[in-house]
């Protein structure tokens, strides 16, 4: 049963520090979603990748945010510096086309 | 401008009854998918069903059918025969060109 993996699942941190954040899409898929989940915001768009290129990143803080696909098989969002706002469910999805999405576990961030 | 509109925080529903779930949205483009996630407590978002704005059938996936009327721009989920199972956030949301919008979702709870 192929599923999306993320790792970690659970992240605390202090503010200031770098967080990285990773997913592997289910084999085949070529579209690459990363969502933010929080209480007052609800699920935001942060980053759309397909076939590894950027396609639409225009929900991510630019500053501190940048999202990549080294390769089909990893994607990964970093935060430097974290902020306590940042602190938010973080949630990759994969697809073979726009219109499905298989969304993995979330990493749960916490900021201190 | 909210793209999604889902108006009810939550709803309660007796175990074996059907259940349906608004969902709104606003878009002028033609082309566009609407689609239905589940959230239980776990946290995970799990893919229920999609319907294209160019679809002739509304879409249906087992106790799970999409209620897709073009003109009013509603995309209701209805759910059949309801499960305790079924207890769950659930989200409405719709792509449109890169973008992809959630709604605020509905708060199922199944009674016994």
């Amino acid at each position: 049963d192929a599923r999306v993996t993320q790792t970690p699942r659970d992240k605390v941190t202090e503010m200031g520090q770098e967080v990285t954040m990773r997913c592997q899409p289910i084999l085949g898929h070529n579209t690459v979603f990363w969502y933010r989940q929080t209480m007052m915001q609800g699920l935001e768009l942060l980053a759309y990748f397909r076939n590894r290129a950027p396609l639409d990143d225009s929900g991510m803080p630019k500053d501190r945010f940048s999202a990549e696909m080294p390769d089909a098989t990893l994607a990964t969002l970093k935060i430097q510096p974290s902020e306590p706002r940042d602190s938010a469910v973080y949630f990759c999805a994969s697809g073979e086309t726009r219109n499905e999405q298989f969304f993995g576990p979330g990493t749960r961030l916490t900021v201190l | 401008a909210q793209k999604i509109t889902q108006t009810q925080p939550g709803m309660f529903v007796q175990e074996k009854e059907a259940v349906t779930l608004d969902c709104t949205y606003d878009t002028s483009d033609p082309s566009y998918g609407l689609f239905w996630y589940k959230q239980p407590s776990s946290g995970e978002m799990i893919f229920l069903i999609y319907q294209g704005s160019y679809d002739q059938q509304n879409a249906t996936e087992g106790r799970y059918s999409l209620n897709f009327q073009k003109a009013r721009k509603s995309a209701n989920l209805v759910i059949s025969a309801s499960q305790l199972g079924d207890s769950a956030m659930y989200f409405c949301a719709m792509t449109g060109g890169n973008q992809f919008y959630f709604g605020t979702g509905t708060s199922l709870t199944v009674i016994p």
